[in-house]
């Protein structure tokens, strides 16, 4: 049982290119998120996708989209990454909102 | 004001402590409360839960929650060299906004 799983571990990027950070769950949980980890600052809360097909902001939405593929499978996206989008990404499961969050092993990213 | 409040430390103690850990919320619509654990290099994983005020114990671990202060703890008793790692608490009202402290950066000295 893998849980949330993330790729990739760790990206470099130069400013203005563009990734995907690929967030899959095997516990069949309704709610997915994505947030950022900056020293100084915890965890703050990006997007979060409340079920199958639909997806809202956190606090910190600028520069960033989602998608929710499927059930399993939440991805987020920066078009044109920025020095300040350098973080630590986490992704998140839930059955509910009111449920523990799980959460994957983070993504190291940086924007050069 | 950010929602909720923690300090960040960092606090070091000795092996066979009682460690306190507190954080203090702002919004009266919170009604969930967590203590979450993260190693370094790890992602955060759920150490305690609980439900309104009252208090919740597991093992070494005792969660608080005071409502009328807006106050939430965590004790750690007889604390070990593992236990070394970064503290977050949280809170949210019901929905999937999941409010966070910066955390609190915990060592354990043998």
């Amino acid at each position: 049982n893998a849980g949330v799983t993330q790729t990739p571990k760790f990206q470099v990027l130069k400013t203005g290119q563009s990734m995907t950070l690929q967030c899959a769950q095997d516990m069949n949980h309704n709610s997915m998120y994505w947030y950022r980890q900056d020293p100084g600052m915890g965890l703050r809360l990006i997007y979060y996708s409340a079920s199958e097909g639909t997806t809202d902001k956190g606090e910190v939405p600028n520069g960033y989209n989602v998608s929710r593929l499927n059930k399993r499978e939440f991805s987020l996206r920066l078009e044109s990454a920025a020095p300040s989008q350098t973080s630590v990404y986490f992704c998140a499961s839930s059955a509910g909102p009111k449920d523990t969050q799980y959460f994957g092993p983070g993504t190291r990213l940086t924007v050069l | 004001q950010k929602e909720v409040e923690q300090d960040p430390g960092p606090l070091s103690v000795p092996e066979g402590a009682i460690v306190s850990l507190n954080c203090t919320y702002s919004n009266s619509a919170f009604q969930y409360f967590m203590w979450y654990r993260q190693y370094s290099r790890k992602g955060p994983e759920l150490l305690m839960y609980t439900y309104s005020s009252g208090n919740k114990e597991d093992g070494r671990f005792t969660a608080q929650v005071d409502k009328s202060s807006k106050y939430i703890s965590l004790f750690i008793r007889d604390s070990q060299p593992s236990d070394s790692a970064t503290y977050l608490c949280a809170s949210s009202g019901g929905s999937e906004k999941l409010v966070f402290g910066k955390g609190t950066k915990l060592t354990v000295n043998p």
